[in-house]
Order: C-alpha cells, then sequence, then structure tokens
C-alpha cells in the first residue's frame, strides 16, 4: 500500500541555517503530497502543498518539489528561526484520505 | 472567520464510560475525518465522511463510533470498548475534490482518571 517515510528527529539547528527534512514515498500513480506543520498544544496547519510531478509548493519561506524519480519530497528552508520550532508530517492523498509520515520535530536554538 | 472548532479541549474519563468529542466546521466542506495522534506517532485515521448521512471506518476504527447526520458537525464517540483511549484527536475537513488539503481543528486532548 501506500506509505510516507520522514527521517527521524529531532532536528536541532541554530537560527538562521539551512534546513532540509527528508520525505520519501510509496504510492501507485502521482498523488498529491503536502507538508503539514504542528505547534505545541495545537492541530496540523498546512504548509504547503504539490498536486503534480515536478510542482514546488512554497510558503513561509520554505519549499518542497514533486520528484517523481526520486519519490521525495524534501522540505527545505534556508535560514531557519526559533518560531519555526515545530513538528512537521510530510503526507500524501490515498484516493480521499491523507496517509501521513511518523513527523519530525525541529528544535531551533538562539 | 471559517475554520474546525473542536470542543472540549481537555477531557477526563473515568474507565467504562463513554464520551463525545465534538467536531463543528463553518467552511461547508463536504467531507469530515477524525485521527488519532499518540506520542511520536503520525496520525492514524479513525472514520471518515463524504457525505451526510454516510461514513467510513478508517484504520483503527475499532472502539469509536461517528455519526453525520449534519454536513457542519462530526462528533465522535469514545466507546468503553477502547481499551487504550488517552491520546490526542484531530477532526479535519476538506471539500471533496482531487488534490484538495485537510483543514484540522485544534484538537481535544482524552485522559483516563
Amino acid at each position: 500500500g501506500n506509505s510516507v517515510t520522514q527521517m527521524e528527529g529531532p532536528v536541532t539547528l541554530s537560527e538562521e541555517a539551512f534546513l532540509t527534512i527528508n520525505c520519501t514515498y510509496t504510492a501507485t500513480g502521482y498523488p498529491s503530497l503536502f507538508w503539514y506543520v504542528q505547534y505545541p498544544g495545537e492541530g496540523l496547519q498546512l504548509l504547503l502543498k504539490a498536486t503534480k510531478a515536478d510542482d514546488k509548493g512554497s510558503n513561509k519561506g520554505f519549499e518542497a518539489t514533486y520528484r517523481k524519480e526520486t519519490t521525495s519530497f524534501h522540505l527545505e528552508k534556508g535560514s531557519v528561526q526559533v518560531s519555526d520550532s515545530a513538528v512537521y508530517f510530510c503526507a500524501l492523498l490515498d484516493t480521499d484520505k491523507l496517509i501521513f509520515g511518523t513527523g519530525t520535530r525541529l528544535q531551533v536554538f538562539p | 472567520d471559517g475554520g474546525i472548532t473542536q470542543s472540549p479541549k481537555y477531557l477526563f474519563r473515568k474507565e467504562g464510560q463513554n464520551v463525545t468529542l465534538s467536531c463543528e466546521q463553518n467552511l461547508n466542506h463536504d467531507a469530515m475525518y477524525w485521527y488519532r495522534q499518540d506520542p511520536g506517532q503520525g496520525l492514524r485515521l479513525i472514520y471518515y465522511s463524504q457525505i451526510v448521512n454516510d461514513f467510513q471506518k478508517g484504520d483503527i476504527a475499532e472502539g469509536y463510533s461517528v455519526s453525520r447526520e449534519k454536513k457542519e458537525s462530526f462528533p465522535l464517540t469514545v466507546t468503553s470498548a477502547q481499551k487504550n483511549p488517552t491520546a490526542f484527536y484531530l477532526c479535519a475537513s476538506s471539500i471533496y475534490r482531487e488534490g484538495q488539503p485537510q483543514h484540522f481543528g485544534d484538537g481535544t486532548r482524552l485522559s483516563i482518571l
């Protein structure tokens, strides 16, 4: 079946460092892909999405490119801030259901 | 502002009791979902509904029940048959169309006394 694999955390960075959180997927066809962010004690917020191969989703300085050759959707940000500390989830849309990775905790220190 | 409202934010249950978690949306979305989140794990789908008066089991439906009598509302009942109900429960909704993202509420944390 379809699945999503994320790198294990926590990822610990200093402010202004470059961020990469790896996400790979297994799927039949080309599902839509998403990154969600969860701040402590809150629900998930949609961060960005891509609906077809080679699409690049972007929002708030974060980017991810839908790579069908490597079945990947890695999340990147050029300069992280303390306020980016959260848990990040990669997900794919399987017909009408979201399949999530296990989440990656990001900790950014001043 | 449109959104999804979950209540209560914190809920405590005695063993053997059923409890109902509320989820209301004013986004005019067709589909609604319930997820369970445990520490260090991703979200797991409990139930979902694509249309009023219809719903389907997700991956971990045992010990849970739902109803969808109105488009705006999708309450989840955690029954006494659910042996390990302590978790963070998230409700979501979406437009029922290919590629559309799901929008989430702020969750309800359920604990056993």
